[in-house]
């Protein structure tokens, strides 16, 4: 039972243009929502959040947008980098719970 | 701020065999998490704690102890490895339990033969 899908094993981008990488969940009780990114040999680092109370949370390069109605989330990176080449995670949070769900993830390659 | 250690980095256990995956933290966080990342899939909750003396099982908890005396401690026990427990380990913090982000470790990567 995936509650959190990230559909896309992977991306490739070209340096310069936009990154979208895609999230879809199946709880109506999450209510908060995180993007990780994750090199090799580390752990995942926090990146961006959103709260089910807004639909759009933007930070320098990366946005993250929140569809509700369709339990989908996207993050944008604008303009992507080569420092950008990672795994990225999605993981959401149910509302009164401590847990928190993770995708499988996407590895994004950004090629110069 | 070290932030989340972990020790050891790399692990080879036999069947059998027993061991401690230890994590601390320095950010006086109450809560603490363990996480395994089996490959080309996401991280699986073992157990979290939401402060010394309370933990809780998470989606994947068999095979698995935790104990919390301290605030800064959250170690993992393995009793009897089995290979199904091959995996990366990741320990992580936070300083809310809801709506904030996770500090995580560097992992440990366990392989059981």
């Amino acid at each position: 039972d995936q509650q959190v899908k990230q559909n896309s094993p992977s991306l490739s981008v070209q340096e310069g243009r936009i990154s979208i990488l895609n999230c879809d969940y199946t709880n109506s009780m999450f209510d908060y929502f995180l993007w990780y990114k994750k090199y090799p040999a580390e752990g995942p680092t926090f990146l961006i959040s959103i709260s089910s109370i807004k639909d759009k949370n933007e930070d320098g390069r990366f946005t993250v947008f929140l569809n509700k109605s369709a339990k989908h989330l996207s993050l944008h990176i604008v303009p992507s980098q080569p420092g950008d080449s990672a795994v990225y995670f999605c993981s959401s949070q149910a509302s009164g719970t401590y847990k928190y769900i993770f995708g499988t993830g996407t590895r994004l390659k950004v090629l110069a | 701020n070290a932030g989340v250690t972990q020790t050891p980095k790399f692990r080879i256990l036999k069947i059998g065999q027993s061991m401690t995956l230890q994590c601390t933290q320095d950010m006086n966080h109450n809560y603490m998490y363990w996480y395994r990342q089996d490959p080309g899939m996401g991280l699986k909750l073992i157990y979290y704690s939401v402060g010394a003396g309370i933990t809780d099982k998470g989606e994947v908890p068999n095979g698995y102890n935790v104990s919390r005396s301290t605030t800064e401690d959250f170690p993992l026990r393995l009793e009897l490895a089995a290979p199904s427990q091959t995996s990366v380990y990741f320990c992580a913090s936070s300083l809310q339990g809801s709506s904030g982000e996770q500090f995580f470790g560097p992992g440990t990567r366990l392989t059981v033969l």
